[in-house]
């Protein structure tokens, strides 16, 4: 079973506008990361947050953690072409086991 | 510093056989999860290896085990493939031991697995 729910499922943009996606996920967390995965490989891990941080930042990015509404969104700046790939949100269960969305796939046109 | 390196790439096998899934995970790493990737979808959890016991387990029937290593390296194994198995089968590697904190994981490529 798959619990967080990634939105839109597809986005397409041009290049150096900003990307949004969204995150819900159903039971409480340790922490929510967010993966990158380019062309049906592996994954990249992008950044994490933990149940009792709100807001991060890495680089472009930007996520936000809202655990009273059990969401979560993360913030492309500026994005490029090599941004373009599927991004997931994946919720830390006991244990290290990571529970995925179905993705959002990102478009940036060029 | 080598990353998590998976083998084979790609395998293309029939339905009734089995197949073995390799990995290696990243140096100082002591843990492997393994999950299964259908197309458009999100990873799915199959289990985890740590001190070569199975510590933890997904909704996978018992055609799928595994096994891992004193060297950590890890082994996943189908056993009466389906059609359903199709799959990117990806390996990721974390250091887990006793107090440390729960971090990301490192991904392998992934081994895609085509059941004709």
């Amino acid at each position: 079973s798959q619990q967080g729910e990634e939105d839109p499922q597809a986005l397409s943009i041009q290049e150096g506008e900003n990307a949004t996606m969204n995150c819900s996920y159903k039971t409480s967390i340790n922490n929510l990361q967010w993966y990158r995965q380019n062309s049906g490989r592996g994954l990249v891990h992008l950044i994490l947050i933990r149940s009792n941080e709100r807001e991060k930042h890495s680089g472009r990015l930007r996520v936000t953690l809202d655990t009273s509404k059990k969401s979560s969104s993360l913030l492309i700046t500026a994005s490029r072409a090599a941004d373009t790939a599927s991004y997931f949100c994946a919720t830390m269960e006991y244990g290290n086991k990571l529970v995925f969305g179905a993705g959002t796939i990102l478009r940036v046109k060029s | 510093d080598a990353g998590v390196t998976q083998s084979p790439t790609h395998l293309i096998k029939t339905r009734g056989q089995q197949v073995t899934l390799r990995c290696s995970p990243k140096s100082g790493h002591d843990t492997v999860s393994w999950y299964q990737q259908a197309l458009g979808q999100g990873p799915q959890f199959i289990f985890q290896y740590y001190e070569e016991e199975e510590r933890q387990r997904g909704n996978f029937p018992d055609r799928f085990s595994g096994h891992q290593f004193p060297n950590y390296s890890s082994e996943l194994n189908v056993n009466a493939l389906l059609l359903g198995d199709s799959a990117l089968y990806l390996c990721a590697s974390s250091p887990l031991g006793t107090g440390r904190a729960i971090s990301e994981q490192y991904f392998g490529p992934g081994t895609r697995l085509t059941v004709t």
